[in-house]
């Protein structure tokens, strides 16, 4: 079973609200990690995009708008990033990611079309 | 800090891989260094990092394959990939993270291995 696990593909409209889903595997409890968010244009390397551990303890990356947030989900072992007022230049490859014994891991990434 | 991957672009089946990323504008003990794939069409791969001291850690599924090495005259790092099949074809980056952080802020723009005969 994979460390992460992302819904394939997500399809909203302009101006909508999407939350993407990352689900850590059993027995590695969400609280006690730091999720990270990875946006991946066509063509272009990884952009990262925020973390989130604890509303009181979290990351924005340089120059990521304030309508991309980060939260968990607890009761369902979730990481989650939201995205508010979708534009069409949010059209991308989503990746979450998290560092467990040292080592890195990635989703499988979600594929986010804006239509 | 600005990477670039160099090296070749085709690898035949059962031969290494090796590929290097130039670090410029940064200082190479300010990072840990790491090498990532994604094959055509789908999900990044983390495969492992070093530390300018030569500390490493490698992703568990790639572990015996793989050697990651650092040149801080050449302000470079360089990986190493043995025993290669067409699974391994793949665009590679590699990425920094400083050091006492946790976010790959610093990207290669990526090169395209094919592995073929």
């Amino acid at each position: 079973q994979a460390v992460l696990t992302q819904p394939a593909s997500l399809s909203a409209s302009p101006g909508a609200s999407v939350s993407l889903t990352c689900t850590l595997r059993s027995g590695i409890n969400v609280a006690a990690y730091r999720i990270h968010w990875y946006q991946q244009q066509p063509g272009s390397p990884p952009h990262y995009l925020l973390n989130y551990k604890s509303d009181s303890d979290k990351h924005q990356g340089s120059g990521v708008p304030s309508r991309f947030s980060g939260s968990k989900d607890a009761s369902a072992n979730v990481g989650i990033l939201f995205i508010s007022g979708l534009q069409s230049e949010d059209e991308a490859d989503y990746y979450c990611m998290i560092w467990h014994n040292s080592a890195a891991f990635f989703g499988g990434g979600t594929k986010l079309t804006v239509l | 800090v600005q990477l670039q991957e160099a090296g070749p672009g085709l690898v035949k089946p059962s031969e290494t891989l090796s590929l290097s990323c130039n670090v410029s504008g940064g200082s190479m003990s300010s990072y840990y260094w790491s090498w990532f794939r994604q094959p055509p069409g789908k999900g990044l791969e983390w495969l492992g990092y070093i530390y300018y001291s030569g500390n490493t850690k490698y992703s568990p599924s790639l572990k015996s394959r793989l050697t990651i090495s650092i040149d801080t005259s050449k302000n470079l790092f360089s990986m190493k990939l043995t025993s290669v099949t067409t699974a391994d074809t793949a665009i590679y980056f590699c990425a920094g993270v400083l050091v006492g952080q946790t976010i790959f802020d610093s990207w290669g723009q990526g090169a395209l291995v094919t592995v073929t005969s």
